[in-house]
């Protein structure tokens, strides 16, 4: 079965580059999405379709993907993005879910 | 403005059966270019996808829960459903629904991403 794997934690200072991982199999000639969870909240859409952002989504956040890893950049990086954050993919048929990423803003 | 909400009982006997109801409002279900899906998130642990169901029923689910899991749709109450049989610890999550996106990739048309997710429903597996 297909995975994606992400670090467990990465920690960023306040007004810096936030950057996290998501690596797969050929995962560059997928479609990746990001989710950003806060503590006792439901997941938020905040990149689609490798690097395109919702409505409502600030500008900070950015998304790439080429080769076997996407990524998740959050400039200038706020204490409001300390969060859970989740990449997800369609690969054989099946939603497959990274393991998740905590964002610690220090 | 979509919503979705999750409803169902919040306490289930292991071996005995699960079931949710997640109520669409704000739009329909019928529409063409989503699915509409069930994911769980165990106490501190990942998310993990359930299965997701089209408005004319056709589904996909996650091999390790296939055997256990019905999803079905009602289209006059504009809700969508999830069983899931033979419950253990193992299963007690909460559960979230949310709406999945369907596109065009490579000819191919596919889901792709989840919005919105409904505000998610405990469910507690114990005797």
């Amino acid at each position: 079965s297909y995975e994606l794997t992400q670090p467990p934690s990465v920690s960023v200072s306040p007004g810096q580059t936030a950057s996290i991982t998501c690596s797969g199999e050929k995962l560059g000639d997928k479609y990746v999405c990001w989710y950003q969870q806060k503590s006792g909240q439901s997941p938020v859409l905040v990149i689609y379709q490798d690097s395109k952002r919702p409505s409502g989504i600030p500008e900070r956040f950015s998304g790439s993907n080429s080769g076997n890893t996407a990524t998740l950049t959050i400039s200038g990086t706020q204490a409001m993005d300390e969060a859970d954050y989740y990449c997800q993919a369609w690969a054989s048929s099946t939603v497959v879910f990274g393991g998740g990423t905590k964002l610690t803003v220090l | 403005q979509l919503q979705l909400q999750e409803s169902g009982p919040g306490l289930v006997k292991p071996s005995e059966t699960l079931s949710l109801t997640c109520t669409v409002s704000g739009g329909s279900i019928s529409s063409t270019t989503y699915y509409w899906g069930w994911i769980r998130q165990p106490p501190g642990k990942g998310l993990e996808w359930i299965g997701s169901i089209y408005h004319s029923g056709s589904t996909y689910s996650n091999p390790s829960l296939k055997s256990r899991v019905t999803i079905s749709v009602d289209t006059s109450k504009n809700h969508f459903s999830l069983i899931l049989s033979s419950v253990t610890a193992a299963d007690t999550a909460v559960y979230y629904c949310a709406r999945l996106r369907m596109i065009t990739f490579g000819g191919v048309v596919q889901p792709e991403w989840f919005d919105p997710w409904g505000r998610g429903s405990l469910v507690t597996v114990s005797s």
